[in-house]
């Protein structure tokens, strides 16, 4: 079982609709999670950290956390073709091992349709 | 501000020689990280840096691989010799110093593509 899973997609959805990606974690301590973008050939770019249970709103970004089920989603509301990209959902371990490193799920790639 | 740099972008290098990557963090981040993807798999954490020492090298693959900060600034990846499964995307990351555990973000560089032939 991998640590971090993720459907690799694509995800096909209309330009304007609800994009719902969806991630699920396996160490069960994790504490810190978070949502990276990455268009082709360049760098992963933050747009959401979530650290606690529920609804984190940003913009037309919405991460959700749902810790009893190991669970994280991010919604994309009125997608637009320049949201068409990878998601990597990544996600960090309990503070106090002094871990700082990221563990990466393989990233859902996500295709708005004009 | 600057963001995190990587060179070089590309290197193509055969099976057996020696390959030097470099990062440039975002100027005044204490932590820097290496990670890298490999063909078809996810991101995989190499090793972190705070200043000048290493943290956490748990993820180095192997003794190939020696990474190097200097004076606590830039970094670099050195991979000696080179195997054909060290191909893959090499990122850098940076982040400021801790002042609170949970609002780290790290910023992440363009990477650089290794093809080892």
């Amino acid at each position: 079982q991998k640590e971090v899973e993720q459907n690799s997609g694509p995800l096909s959805v209309p330009e304007g609709a609800i994009a719902s990606l969806n991630c699920t974690y396996s160490d069960r301590v994790s504490q810190s999670f978070f949502w990276y973008r990455q268009y082709s050939g360049k760098s992963p770019e933050l747009i959401m950290s979530i650290y606690s249970n529920g609804d984190k709103e940003d913009g037309r970004f919405t991460a959700q956390l749902n810790k009893a089920s190991q669970y994280v989603s991010l919604l994309i509301r009125d997608s637009q073709p320049s949201d068409s990209a990878t998601y990597l959902c990544a996600v960090r371990g309990a503070d106090d091992t002094g871990r700082r490193a990221l563990t990466f799920g393989s990233g859902t790639r996500l295709q708005v349709q004009p | 501000e600057a963001g995190v740099t990587q060179f070089p972008s590309h290197s193509v290098i055969e099976k057996g020689q020696t390959v030097t990557l470099r990062c440039d963090p975002i100027s005044g981040h204490d932590n820097l990280y290496w990670y890298r993807r490999v063909m078809g798999k996810e991101i995989k954490f190499l090793l972190h840096f705070v200043k000048e020492s290493k943290q956490d090298e748990s993820g180095m693959p192997n003794n190939r691989f020696l990474a190097e900060r200097t004076g606590g600034t830039y970094s670099t990846l050195k991979v000696q010799p080179a195997e054909l499964e060290d191909s893959g995307v090499y990122f850098c990351a940076s982040s400021q110093p801790f002042t609170g555990r949970k609002q780290e973000t790290q910023y992440f560089g363009p990477g650089t593509r290794l093809l080892v032939l």
